[in-house]
């Protein structure tokens, strides 16, 4: 059975300074993984995902993550936070094209403080 | 990307009454959409798959009988919580992927809150 988890349940940062949150997988296959974040009483915005080729993959609103194969790992990072980012984030995870089911990681909540 | 839109974005109602929450795809087909209920600070709990044309797979401890799931159309899902009461209060999100393309990314609906009073 494919797992994702999201080591921390929230994560503080102040605001300008870099950001990491973590997250590891556990699929059979090769995994397609994604970042995604809600916003209060919203449902899930994309962020970036993983499918093959850089292992470093570039999204939305400056956020980037490393795909990590021996690791298995797929953290999100920002340079720069910023108070807007603050927000609830998953990791999901389908091991494969042919897997219809996606995995999420619990969330971890991000709090930028200014 | 693709849009999903989830209708009602939040809902009150009556303990015993049932409510009706849509999801569509705007500019894809779904031959399958998905139906998640998310309680407070936690993650996303998969209720059950639905399938075009046929019947919804639910997962385990999920009550087909209280959760109706139909997908008349490749476009339209549409969940119902039959005789709804305080502990059905949540919030209900669908999501849907476009199987035209190899890109396997999910695309959500805004989520709908459900409040039984």
């Amino acid at each position: 059975a494919q797992s994702v988890a999201q080591p921390e349940d929230q994560v503080n940062v102040a605001e300008g300074n870099p950001l990491t949150v973590k997250c590891t997988y556990s699929v059979s296959g090769n995994p397609y993984l994604f970042w995604y974040v809600q916003y209060p009483n919203r449902g899930l915005q994309f962020l970036l995902k993983y499918i093959t080729g850089d292992n470093l993959v570039k999204g939305s609103y400056g956020f980037e993550a490393e795909f990590n194969k021996s690791q298995t790992s797929f953290h999100l990072k920002k340079p720069s936070a910023l108070v807007s980012d603050s927000a609830l984030y998953f990791c999901a995870a389908y091991s494969g094209a042919g897997s219809y089911q996606l995995t999420f990681g619990k969330g971890t909540k991000l709090s930028v403080i200014p | 990307g693709a849009v999903v839109s989830q209708h009602p974005s939040w809902v009150i109602c009556k303990s015993g009454t049932s409510v009706k929450i849509e999801c569509r795809s705007l500019d894809f087909q779904a031959t399958t959409m998905f139906w998640y209920r998310q309680f407070p600070k936690q993650s996303l709990m998969l209720m059950a798959t639905s399938n075009e044309g046929s019947k919804a797979t639910y997962e385990q401890g999920v009550e087909k009988d209280k959760f109706l799931i139909n997908h008349a159309s490749l476009t339209l899902s549409t969940l119902t919580v039959t005789s709804a009461h305080p502990e059905d209060s949540s919030f209900y999100i669908c999501s849907a992927r476009d199987w035209e393309i190899s890109n396997p990314e999910a695309f959500f609906g805004q989520g709908t809150r459900l409040t039984v009073v």
